[in-house]
């Protein structure tokens, strides 16, 4: 299995709401990440987390809030966000060598109205 | 032709050509680069990757050239198809257990049948 899969594909939410972004993958990878897309655009990293631990934290504002509660699954939990948060969210997996090759689910294709 | 400018950068060619992508890197003590392809729609896929400590590395239909000196990463696709049509990214990686792969700005490949 060399899948990352990302719930949902789309997600449509207002400036008051809570949502929740999920990623898992089954390749026994100890190092995962949030990627935020703008369009025509490249990725951008956001967190890391290694061995379940938040290595990186790219200056990303609070109302994005990671998680990741086993080594197979990465949350990102939503609240309050602005319309120019509107972008693709690519979750991410790689071992940890030091030379790491990430491996991206499709994303999810996220419109704050 | 190739264009580089405010928009994303473009490659057209036609069906059987060779193309070459190129990429400029900004960190001189980057130590693995990964070339990305991006369909519409969909997450970064791996096409290829290189170490530092090499200058040339081939997979099936692709090189990647890495000359370390001027800072530049080249991607070769040998006999393109309309489905090698997408964007591709470089990215580099300052490596050891750092996690931070850094992409470039991307190269729109398009393939005429």
């Amino acid at each position: 299995d060399t899948e990352v899969t990302q719930t949902p594909k789309h997600l449509v939410m207002g400036m008051t709401n809570k949502k929740s972004l999920k990623c898992e993958q089954h390749m026994g990878h100890r190092a995962m990440y949030w990627y935020k897309q703008k369009a025509k655009k490249p990725p951008e990293l956001m967190f890391v987390y290694s061995y379940e631990k938040l290595s990186i934290n790219e200056s990303v504002p609070s109302r994005f809030s990671p998680e990741c509660p086993n080594s197979s699954l990465l949350n990102l939990h939503l609240h309050a966000l602005q319309p120019e948060d509107s972008a693709l969210y690519l979750c991410a997996s790689s071992q940890v060598t030091g030379f790491e090759k990430l491996f991206f689910g499709s994303g999810t294709q996220l419109s704050v109205l | 032709g190739e264009s580089v400018g405010l928009h994303l950068p473009t490659l057209s060619v036609q069906e059987g050509d060779n193309s070459i992508i190129n990429c400029a890197y900004s960190n001189s003590a980057s130590d693995y680069f990964i070339w990305y392809k991006q369909e519409s729609g969909k997450g970064p896929q791996f096409i290829i990757d290189i170490r530092s400590n090499m200058d040339k590395r081939q997979g099936q239909r692709v090189t990647v050239l890495l000359n370390k000196t001027v800072k530049h990463l080249s991607l070769q696709i040998a006999a393109t198809q309309p489905g090698d049509s997408a964007v591709y990214f470089c990215a580099e990686n300052s490596g050891g257990s750092n996690y931070k792969l850094t992409f470039g700005k991307g190269t729109l490949l398009t393939v005429n049948p």
